[in-house]
C-alpha cells in the first residue's frame, strides 16, 4: 500500500523567513497529493492541493511541488508569520483514501 | 459551510468497555472516514466508507469496527477497549470521486483507563 513519508518533524524559523516541508511516497499510481494544516486545539483543514499533471501550484505565500519522478513534493511557506505556526500534514492517494504523512510542527518565531 | 459533527468531544473509558464514537456530517457526502491521530504517527486511518452500508478496512483497523446505516452517520465502534486505543479520533467527510478535500470534525479525544 502508500506509504507517505515526511521531513522534517519539527521546524523552527524566524518572522519573515521562509519554510519548506518535504514528502516522499512509495506508490507511483498516486495522483493527488493535499496540504492540510492544523492549529493548536483545532481541527485539520485544506491548505493546498495539486494532482499529478500539475508540477507547481501557488497560492499567495504557499506553494507546493511535485517531482513524479522522484516521488517527492513539497510544501513552500514564503513570508512566514506567527500565525503559520501549526502542525502541517501531507498526504497522497492512489485510489481516494487519504494517507498522510507524521505532520510537522512549524513554529514561527516573532 | 460544511459541519461534521462528533458526538463526544472527551471520553473517558475503563479496559474492556464497547465505546461508541459518532459522526454526522450536512453536506450529503458520499465518503466518511475514521482517522486516529498520535503524535509523531500523523493521521492513520482506521476505516472508511464509500456509500451507505458499505465499508472498507483502512491501515489500523485492528480492534475496531464500524457502522453505516444512514448516509450522513459513521459510528467507530471499539468492541473492547484497550489502553493503546487512548488516542485523538478526527471522523471525516467528502463528497464523491477519486479525490477532494476531506472536511474534518473536532476530534474526540478517548482516554481508556
Amino acid at each position: 500500500g502508500e506509504n507517505v513519508e515526511q521531513h522534517p518533524s519539527t521546524l523552527s524559523v524566524q518572522e519573515g523567513d521562509s519554510a519548506v516541508i518535504k514528502c516522499t511516497y512509495s506508490d507511483s499510481a498516486s495522483n493527488y497529493f493535499p496540504w492540510y494544516k492544523q492549529e493548536l486545539g483545532k481541527r485539520p483543514q485544506l491548505i493546498i492541493d495539486i494532482r499529478s499533471n500539475v508540477g507547481e501550484k501557488k497560492d499567495q505565500r504557499i506553494a507546493v511541488t511535485l517531482n513524479k519522478t522522484a516521488k517527492h513534493f513539497s510544501l513552500h511557506i514564503t513570508e512566514t508569520q506567527p500565525e503559520d505556526s501549526a502542525v502541517y500534514f501531507c498526504a497522497a492517494t492512489p485510489t481516494g483514501k487519504l494517507i498522510f504523512g507524521q505532520g510537522t510542527t512549524l513554529q514561527v518565531k516573532p | 459551510d460544511v459541519k461534521v459533527t462528533q458526538s463526544s468531544r472527551y471520553l473517558v473509558k475503563r479496559t474492556g468497555e464497547k465505546v461508541f464514537l459518532e459522526c454526522v456530517q450536512d453536506m450529503d457526502h458520499e465518503n466518511m472516514f475514521w482517522y486516529r491521530q498520535d503524535p509523531g504517527l500523523g493521521l492513520r486511518l482506521i476505516y472508511f466508507s464509500y456509500d451507505v452500508k458499505m465499508k472498507e478496512k483502512g491501515d489500523i483497523p485492528e480492534g475496531y469496527s464500524v457502522s453505516r446505516e444512514k448516509k450522513e452517520r459513521f459510528s467507530l465502534i471499539l468492541e473492547s477497549a484497550s489502553t493503546n486505543q487512548t488516542s485523538m479520533y478526527l471522523c471525516a467527510s467528502s463528497s464523491g470521486g477519486s479525490a477532494g478535500e476531506l472536511f474534518f470534525g473536532e476530534g474526540s479525544r478517548l482516554t481508556v483507563l
